[in-house]
């Protein structure tokens, strides 16, 4: 499988319980954000994304806040689920030169 | 749409060896993307096209790798010839615009 066994830092919530999962992107200048989902023996998948006019956006159990004043991004999941379980990345991207960069990633694990 | 395509799944080879990897992107998405994923380094970008033509290879680890984008709907990365640190998965991605779709990436292993 394609877990890769990065050493990663990791995260374990309670099932039911909601998750945070934080990030840090690096360009000051980045206009673009998302949050990607990546489990085992799978590419990342796409979970929600922000634009850098926006604070705060929600999706389906899911809200990413954007705090551009200290460059940070977070992912909230809500009453989390075993299939919840994954790496979470965060990608920053400058639309106009369209450079997907990827942060460190957070594995979050579902404790019964 | 069946999604990024990328073959093979899986590669084993000798070190010393060429290796291609292919990657068919999404009909219709204008930019393509290669990233290798390792234990050590994560998610790396390598290179990436917009509308066939290569942006940013700043990511290339050196010139044992190459890439090239022949038409809108395939790309190559070779390595030649290949060393047991090439050993990863190395994921094609494309886009139009917004979220960059991922294949299922090729695990490759250098031995």
């Amino acid at each position: 499988g394609e877990s890769v066994g990065l050493h990663l830092p990791t995260l374990s919530v309670q099932e039911g319980d909601n998750s945070i999962i934080n990030c840090a992107y690096s360009n000051s200048a980045s206009d673009y954000f998302i949050w990607y989902k990546q489990e085992s023996g799978k590419g990342p998948q796409f979970i929600i994304d922000i634009r850098s006019n926006m604070d705060k956006r929600q999706g389906q159990r899911v809200t990413v806040l954007l705090n551009k004043t200290v460059k940070h991004l977070s992912l909230q999941i809500a009453a989390t689920q075993p299939g919840d379980s994954a790496v979470y990345f965060c990608a920053e991207m400058l639309q106009g030169a369209q450079k997907l960069v990827f942060g460190q990633g957070t594995r979050l694990t579902i404790n019964p | 749409d069946a999604g990024v395509i990328q073959s093979p799944r899986h590669e084993v080879t000798e070190m010393g060896q060429e290796v291609t990897l292919r990657c068919k992107p999404i009909s219709g998405h204008n930019s393509l993307f290669w990233y290798r994923q390792t234990m050590m380094r994560g998610l790396e970008l390598l290179i990436y096209f917009n509308n066939n033509v290569p942006i940013d290879d700043s990511g290339m680890p050196e010139d044992r790798f190459s890439a090239k984008m022949p038409n809108a709907s395939f790309s190559t990365l070779k390595i030649q010839p290949s060393e047991p640190r090439d050993s990863a998965v190395y994921f094609c991605a494309s886009n139009l615009n917004t979220e960059a779709f991922f294949g299922q990436g090729t695990r490759l292993t250098v031995v």
